[in-house]
């Protein structure tokens, strides 16, 4: 089956420090990679949609110089969190979609990020 | 543009009740609709998809058919147990190749014994 596994689970760090998350699908071959961050209220805000071959596309709001991505291969993906703060907390999914032509996406468990 | 509207922030249910959660979508292509839900602690997990207008997705109990007359895609199933206390996500993926999903703000369900 299609498994989507998301790194680190839990992170915590200093504010104005950064950190890098991953993404890793297996069973399938990500063709794209969307990622959000979920609010405590459980809406999502799409950041980016990473495309394979293609450029990758921030939403308002979002910058590559902030929320930098990386998206190599059919299987892996990254994001790091710039210079992050107190808002910048949340739980960051990942959504990979399958090449074969399904239109839906798989989740990750998320890399829920506290910032002090 | 393409949306997803839930209007049920939460619904609280005893076992065995019947559940019914709205959804109405905005579009104007021709969209697949899907259901996922999210335990606490995990990411969201695909429930159920249509992809053709008027059929009916089912899985796991729970069924939700792709009305495009009236724009719904409500969720139902028929009893309710408190394993499906979750929240549940209504969401929308555009014809357009390459777009990504459009999400509901989620119905948060509560069953309890």
């Amino acid at each position: 089956g299609a498994l989507v596994y998301q790194y680190p689970r839990r992170t915590i760090c200093k504010s104005g420090t950064s950190m890098r998350m991953e993404c890793q699908a297996v069973g399938f071959q990500a063709t794209s990679v969307a990622w959000y961050r979920q609010s405590p209220q459980k809406t999502f805000e799409l950041i980016a949609l990473s495309t394979v071959n293609s450029a990758i596309k921030y939403e308002q709001n979002f910058t590559q110089e902030k929320f930098p991505i990386s998206h190599p291969n059919l299987s892996f993906s990254s994001m790091t969190v710039l210079n992050a703060y107190l808002e910048d907390r949340g739980l960051y999914l990942c959504g990979a979609r399958d090449s074969g032509g399904a239109r839906e996406q798989y989740f990750g468990p998320g890399t829920r990020l506290t910032v002090l | 543009g393409d949306s997803v509207t839930q209007k049920q922030g939460q619904v609280t249910l005893s076992e065995d009740d019947f559940l019914f959660i709205n959804c109405t979508y905005s579009t104007t292509t021709y969209p697949t609709l899907l259901w996922y839900v999210q335990y606490l602690g995990q990411g969201p997990q695909l429930l159920l998809k249509v992809t053709t207008a008027n059929n009916k997705g089912i899985s796991r109990g729970f069924e939700a058919t792709y009305d495009k007359g009236t724009t719904s895609f409500h969720l139902q199933k028929a009893s309710v147990q408190e394993s499906d206390s979750a929240v549940y996500f209504c969401a929308l993926v555009p014809a357009n190749s390459g777009t990504y999903q459009r999400f509901g703000t989620g119905t948060k369900l509560q069953v309890v014994p």
